[in-house]
């Protein structure tokens, strides 16, 4: 099946630093892939998605960009704010089956 | 776009209790339904899904169980609460078809204690 692995956390940063958070994959086939974002105490929320190879995938000043030779997806933001400070999960689609696949989340807190 | 109501949004409960949770979806049909858990620095475990009314899947053997009696609604239960079972529990939907999005609930924190 599909697995999804992500930078250990916490990334902690100052305002307006530049962001990386790292995510590779192994999955058959060609599956899309996301970014959520978990606010403290909330549901997460879609970030942002790319559906095929090389597509970049933006949305709030975070990009990323589907990799298929690396089998990559990481997460960048040239400037990151406090308002940033969240929970972020890499994942796959669902594939073959119904289970999509999460990483285990890494944790940004970004000081001012 | 779809609406989803987790409730309670809080729970504290003595170990050996039961439990029911609740998650109901507006403005989707034949939605495929998540339970996640996710434990104090974990990430996300998936518990049970489900593709139809009545049709359940676990993912993981546990004390817990789920059912899904309308379109809309999907119900988590357990007839003896456990320690372990202290966690974030999450409602998600997809709509048909493998590549879309999920989309999630506001979650329940439920404490055992």
């Amino acid at each position: 099946g599909n697995s999804v692995t992500q930078m250990e956390g916490p990334v902690t940063l100052s305002e307006e630093a530049f962001l990386t958070i790292n995510c590779t994959y192994t999955a058959t086939g060609y599956p899309s892939l996301f970014w959520y974002v978990q606010y403290p105490g909330e549901g997460l929320q879609l970030l942002l998605k790319a559906t095929k190879a090389d597509d970049k995938g933006s949305n709030k000043g975070f990009e990323a960009t589907y990799r298929k030779e690396t089998t990559s997806f990481h997460l960048e933001k040239g400037s990151v704010q406090v308002s940033d400070s969240a929970v972020y999960f890499c994942a796959t689609e669902a594939g073959g089956s119904y289970i999509p696949t999460f990483g285990r989340g890494t944790s940004l807190i970004v000081h001012p | 776009s779809q609406t989803i109501h987790q409730w309670p949004a809080t729970l504290v409960q003595p170990v050996g209790s039961p439990l029911s949770l609740e998650c109901t979806v507006e403005g989707t049909s034949n939605p495929n339904l998540y339970w996640y858990r996710q434990a104090a620095g974990r990430g996300l475990q998936l518990l049970f899904y489900s593709v139809g009314i009545g049709q359940i899947s676990s993912e993981v053997p546990q004390n817990l169980s789920a059912s899904r009696p309308q379109d809309r609604q999907f119900i988590l239960s357990s007839k003896k609460l456990l320690l372990s079972d202290s966690g974030f529990y999450l409602c998600a939907v997809d709509r048909e078809g493998l590549k879309e999005t999920q989309y999630f609930g506001p979650g329940t924190r439920l404490l055992v204690l």
